[in-house]
């Protein structure tokens, strides 16, 4: 099984300020990775797949880079509304397998 | 639109079977390439995917949990049904539904992306 590993578990950031997260892979998922954002008592909301394509609407303040086995999500400048608990999920499709990091929760500063 | 929505017990007893539905609307399970899938979340925990069912009538499973889960498809009432045996207070958990992103590759076909649309999840406590 392919473990994620999500880095820092929290980071404080302050509003209008840039945020970085980081995903880990134990192995090549190539650019099989999606990302997700969680508020509390809310399901989780789909940002970007495949690395770096943000669905749709999606604010471009989100974006997403990496391949084999690190992965980063950016948040170039953080709004209210985006301190939230931030997921990767890996989708290796033969066989299917998906798996999810321990996310990361970005709280105010 | 598309919405989806769980419903099931909130309170099983260990060792009994759980059954989750999972109604939606805004797209149908006999159009190519749609998929609707089941996913965990202990509270205070992480995400965990459980099965995932395809318009083809394509199942998978989670590795760890395959031999204690069946998802099943009505495309006629529009339900997807996750039973999970066997369940265990370490089952306790939020429970979500989700539909696959709509995505094709000409050579690929339609390799899974992401869940683009979930449900509201329903907390299900295993408890005697």
């Amino acid at each position: 099984e392919i473990v994620m590993t999500q880095s820092p578990v929290t980071l404080s950031v302050s509003p209008g300020e840039r945020a970085t997260l980081s995903c880990r892979a134990s192995q090549s998922v190539s650019s099989n990775l999606a990302w997700y954002q969680q508020k509390p008592g809310q399901a989780p909301r789909l940002l970007i797949y495949g690395a770096s394509t943000r669905a749709t609407g999606i604010p471009a303040r989100f974006s997403g880079s990496g391949s084999g086995t690190e992965f980063t999500l950016t948040i170039s400048s953080l709004q209210s509304e985006d301190f939230a608990v931030y997921y990767c999920q890996q989708y290796n499709n033969w066989p299917l397998a998906l798996t999810f990091g321990g996310g990361t929760k970005v709280e105010i500063k | 639109q598309i919405t989806l929505k769980e419903s099931g017990p909130t309170l099983v007893k260990p060792t009994q079977t759980l059954t989750l539905t999972c109604t939606f609307s805004g797209f149908s399970l006999s159009t190519s390439g749609v998929g609707v899938g089941w996913i965990r979340q202990p509270p205070g925990k992480a995400l965990e995917w459980l099965a995932l069912i395809y318009w083809n009538d394509d199942k998978r499973y989670s590795p760890s949990l395959k031999s204690r889960l069946t998802i099943t498809k009505d495309t006629s009432k529009n339900q997807v049904v996750l039973t999970m045996t066997n369940m265990d207070p370490v089952d306790t958990a939020t429970y979500y539904c989700a539909h696959r992103l709509p995505y094709y590759d000409v050579l690929t076909g339609y390799p899974f992306r992401g869940f683009d649309y979930w449900g509201q999840g329903t907390l299900v406590t295993v408890s005697s």
